[in-house]
Formats: structure tokens, C-alpha cells, sequence
């Protein structure tokens, strides 16, 4: 069965640090791989995603994901975090071929000032 | 703004009752999904429509229903109220295979 796994439950940086939070899947072929984050009380936003071609790919807010097949890992990564960034992350992916999209239980990102 | 409209964004009611959420997707998107998100069991994939026709079933409870109606809108309903229901109700869509733009979300809190 489809899986993903995010190993963090938790993650405290301080602001300006560098960040990376790892996900990683479990799925026969190559699936597509998102990464959402969810600030309080609000919805999942897209921050960014990976179909096919270049596997490093940009999204929004500053954020990077690399996606490693042989590693079976979509981690995301910031090279510089700031206090805003403060939310939980959740890192999901979507077989190709259906429409069922699975999630990661989420990683909480606190940033100290 | 994701364009995806959920209401109510917030209902209390008493255990044994029954409720309705609805969702309007964007614009266009003919799929939609509902997840329930509860601090014990995260992001759980409840049901998906597909132009009015169920297409996938998650972990969806036997006194859970949904539908998806001709103008795309969906409805959640939920009866037989219990208090492991109380949870954060979320409505996504997206186009055929594609990311998931999500609601707000609808928090129901049984008593």
C-alpha cells in the first residue's frame, strides 16, 4: 500500500537557520509528490509540487524540495527561516493513475527569534 | 484565497444528531475530496467525487455520506453524532490529476 512517512513530529529552529523537513514514500512507481504547509485555525496551501522532469523543484514562500528516487524521499528544505514560517507541514503524494492522495501525519515547525 | 468555499466553519451540536457540511470547489474543478483532520489521526482521506460519481472511498465511516450534485457542489453528511467525530472537516478539488486546493475548513465539535 501507498505510504508516506514524515519522521519529525516536531521541529524547533531559530530564525535565520536553515531548514529540512524529510518525507518519505513508499509506492512502486513514480508518483507525484506535494508539500502543503497549515498555519493555525487556516486550510492546507500548496507550497509546491513534483510531476516529472528536474528534480529539484521551487515553490512558493522561499522553499525548495528535492525529490530522490533511490532514496524514496521528497524532503523540503529553506535556506533561511523566517519567524512567519511557524506551521505544520505535510508532505502528501498523489499515484499516478488514481485519484487518491495520501498524507504524511504532518511535521510542526516552531521558529525561536 | 484557494477559491474552494466550505460551510459552516464552525458547528456544535450533541452527540446522536445529524449534520450537513457543503462545499463549493474552484471554479472548473470537477473533482472534489472531503479529509477529516483530528489531532489523533491527521489527515484522513474520507471520499472523492468526480464530476458527480464517486470515485474513490477512504476510511469513510459507515454513518458518513456524501454526494456531489449537478453544479459540482458536494455535501458531507454526518450522522449518528458520536464524540470522536468533533474534527476539522476539510473540502479539496482539483482538476482531473493535479495538486489539491483545500477549503477552510468546516471544525464540528460534538457535546
Amino acid at each position: 500500500a501507498q505510504s508516506v512517512t514524515q519522521p519529525d513530529i516536531h521541529i524547533t529552529v531559530s530564525e535565520g537557520a536553515s531548514l529540512e523537513l524529510r518525507c518519505n514514500y513508499s509506492y512502486g512507481a513514480t508518483p507525484y509528490l506535494f508539500w502543503y504547509v497549515q498555519s493555525p485555525g487556516q486550510g492546507l496551501q500548496l507550497l509546491l509540487k513534483y510531476f516529472s522532469g528536474d528534480t529539484l523543484v521551487q515553490g512558493i514562500k522561499g522553499f525548495e524540495a528535492e525529490f530522490k528516487r533511490s532514496q524514496s524521499s521528497f524532503n523540503l528544505r529553506k535556506p533561511s527561516v523566517h519567524w512567519s514560517d511557524a506551521a505544520e507541514y505535510f508532505c502528501a503524494v498523489g499515484p499516478e493513475g488514481t485519484y487518491k492522495y495520501i498524507f504524511g501525519t504532518g511535521t510542526r515547525l516552531k521558529v525561536l527569534a | 484565497d484557494s477559491g474552494v468555499t466550505q460551510t459552516p466553519k464552525h458547528l456544535i451540536t450533541a452527540t446522536g444528531q445529524r449534520v450537513t457540511l457543503r462545499c463549493s470547489p474552484r471554479s472548473g474543478d470537477l473533482s472534489v475530496y472531503w479529509y477529516q483532520q483530528s489531532l489523533d489521526q491527521g489527515l484522513q482521506f474520507l471520499i472523492q467525487y468526480y464530476n458527480g460519481e464517486e470515485r474513490a472511498k477512504g476510511n469513510i465511516l459507515e454513518r458518513f455520506s456524501a454526494q456531489q450534485f449537478p453544479d459540482l457542489h458536494s455535501e458531507l453528511n454526518l450522522s449518528s453524532l458520536e464524540l470522536g467525530d468533533s474534527a476539522l472537516y476539510f473540502c479539496a478539488s482539483s482538476v482531473v490529476v493535479g495538486e489539491l486546493f483545500f477549503g477552510e475548513g468546516s471544525r464540528l465539535t460534538v457535546l
